[in-house]
């Protein structure tokens, strides 16, 4: 069956450094994989879009790899601030359809 | 722009009576919408996809009966569930499609919190 990882434990970074979260998936075959931005009692927020024939996309501050041979895609935060604690979903789409991973929560601490 | 609304942002009803929560699209038209159930600490599960003017498709598991979707516009779906009891109480998200882009970028509401007594 399709799976979806993403690490369920919370992630303690120190504010200034780069944070690395990390989406693997089994038995699944995406086309495209985005990742979400979820606070407390929200809706998740839309962050980055990547397609299965792309390696890395950016976006600011962001940078999202995908490696379809791995099933895995990482996610990174430079110069990570307070105001990125928050949980990170991953979601892979086919069509219109997307399945989220679990996501995982990131504090950054001042 | 791409902005989703949803009404009630939370309810509190009793055991056996339906509750209705309405998704919107403000600034643009939205051919798909989705809804989302979320539990404490879980990741969305998706419910429904919602297509204006025809039947939702439910996922498995999912009580078409119990949770009646209706997309009767470009602009607005509703989800209602049915004698609801308290294992509906949970956090409900919709979500939507801007069918003027060219990419499958889901915009979501703020979502709904159910609690049922």
């Amino acid at each position: 069956s399709q799976k979806i990882e993403q690490n369920s434990e919370a992630l303690n970074i120190q504010e200034g450094k780069t944070a690395t979260l990390t989406c693997n998936y089994t038995n699944y075959s995406p086309a495209y994989l985005q990742w979400y931005r979820q606070d407390p009692g929200r809706g998740p927020v839309f962050l980055l879009l990547i397609r299965e024939n792309e390696k890395e996309k950016r976006k600011e501050r962001l940078k999202v790899t995908f490696d379809t041979t791995l099933k895995q895609s990482l996610f990174h935060i430079t110069a990570s601030q307070p105001a990125d604690s928050a949980t990170y979903l991953c979601a892979l789409g086919a069509g219109n359809m997307l399945t989220f991973g679990g996501g995982t929560r990131l504090m950054v601490k001042p | 722009g791409a902005v989703v609304s949803q009404h009630p942002s939370w309810v509190i009803c009793k055991s056996g009576t339906s509750v209705k929560i309405e998704c919107r699209s403000l600034d643009f038209q939205a051919t798909t919408m989705f809804w989302y159930r979320q539990f404490p600490k879980q990741s969305l599960m998706l419910m429904a996809t919602s297509n204006e003017g025809s039947k939702a498709t439910y996922e498995q598991g999912v009580e078409k009966d119990k949770f009646l979707i209706n997309h009767a516009s470009l602009t607005l779906s509703t989800l209602t569930v049915t004698s609801a009891h308290p294992e509906d109480s949970s956090f409900y998200i919709c979500s939507a499609i801007d069918r003027d882009r060219s990419y499958n970028e889901q915009f979501f509401g703020p979502g709904t919190r159910l609690t049922v007594l």
